[in-house]
Parts: structure tokens; sequence; C-alpha cells
């Protein structure tokens, strides 16, 4: 079955914790991004990468790294740095530019 | 920077009339997408548009673009409330590489 694969589903950490969300793709898919959405809101990017040990900021970098050293996976840490940080976050791929992006189930992080 | 605009932001319709939600963007973007959004879940992918002038279907479901005009339009037609979801256009930039700039998103609500 191939797809993309987020865990955990739901996330509780106390504050000033960094965290590691993991997302992991078997669709042989290049391009990897992190998106961040909060109620009621659309997606906005957090990182994206479009090959292996490579990877941009997007528009919300701050508080956040990546890294990318395998095709497969693209872990997400949310560090004490970022200010509010309580968020619905979903992982996407895609097989290269101009094809859509799929999107994993998501993590749902709360952090008191 | 692109932008892209999303009207109307709330949407409550009855079962079996038509009705439209409209895409604007504000620089020239290579590729249009459209989004599915159920309450708690992921996105998922409803339509890719390539070219001026695309028209793409599926079942009650209609999306264009209009790139001249800056345009995409998601059109409804004799609405069921299984359409009832949140409805996001995504723009992809002529030189944002891979990254996709989404809307609010539509909350669409289908009654009886």
């Amino acid at each position: 079955d191939g797809g993309i694969t987020q865990s955990p589903k739901y996330l509780f950490r106390k504050e000033g914790q960094n965290v590691t969300l993991s997302c992991e793709q078997n669709l042989n898919h290049d391009a990897m991004y992190w998106y961040r959405q909060d109620p009621g809101q659309g997606l906005r990017l957090i990182y994206y990468s479009q090959i292996v040990n490579d990877f941009q900021k997007g528009d919300i970098a701050e508080g956040y790294s990546v890294s990318r050293e395998k095709k497969e996976s693209f872990p997400l840490t949310v560090t004490s740095a970022q200010k509010n940080p309580t968020a619905f976050y979903l992982c996407a791929s895609s097989p290269a530019r101009y094809y859509e992006q799929y999107f994993g189930p998501g993590t749902r992080l709360t952090v008191t | 920077e692109l932008k892209v605009e999303q009207n109307p932001l709330f949407l409550s319709m009855q079962e079996g009339k038509n009705y439209t939600i409209y895409c604007n963007y504000s620089t020239t973007s290579d590729r249009l997408y459209w989004y599915r959004q159920d309450p708690g879940k992921s996105l998922e992918s409803l339509f890719v548009l390539l070219s001026n002038g695309a028209v793409k279907q599926e079942g009650r479901l209609m999306a264009s673009l209009d790139t001249k005009a800056r345009l995409s339009t998601l059109h409804i037609t004799a609405a069921v409330h299984d359409l009832s979801a949140t409805y996001f256009c995504a723009a992809e930039g002529e030189t944002s590489g891979s990254r996709l700039t989404f809307g609010e998103g539509t909350q669409l609500t289908v009654n009886p």
C-alpha cells in the first residue's frame, strides 16, 4: 500500500521541550513538504525538500528544523524557540515540480 | 509575493442548489490546485489545472482556470450533503519552485 504516514496522530508536550514529528512516504516521490494549519485557516509552508540532503525554508520556518537524509523520510522538529507551536501539522509529497502534492493524515500537536 | 484569496469563506446552501467558489491569485501562476478537507482530516486532491482555459469535472464539481484573469472557479451543481467540507485552492507561482500558496479555504455546509 503506497502512501504517506505521519506519527503520532496526537502529541502533547510541555512548553520548552523540543518535539520531532515523523513523516514517511513509500511513493518514491522526490519532493516533500511540511505545512502548519491553525484552526479556521489555510496551510502555511514551513520547510520543503526537493532532493535528499537539501531543503529550503518556507514562509514560517522560524522555530522549526528539518532533515532529509533519506528519500522516504522528512522529520520535522518543533523547537522550544517556536512561540506558538500548538497546531495541526501536515506532511506532503509530490513526484516532482508541477505535480500535485499528496498529503499525510497529519499530527495534531498540543503544547501546554 | 504570490497571494491567493478565496471567496466566500463560508457558504451555506440547500441541497439541490448550484453555487460557485472563487479563487483569485495575485501573480502569474503555472498551476492551480483544488483540495477538499473534512473536519479534523487531511487534504484530498480534487483537481489539477495546468493551463489557461482548463476545465475538469468530477461528479457534481467542476473546476476551471482563467490565467489571464488570475481566477479559478469551483462550481457545485445540485449540491448534496456529502459535499459539506472545506475547499482550498492553491497556486504554484512561476518563480516559486514547487511551493504552493494556499487560500484560506471555503467552508461549505449543504443543508437538507
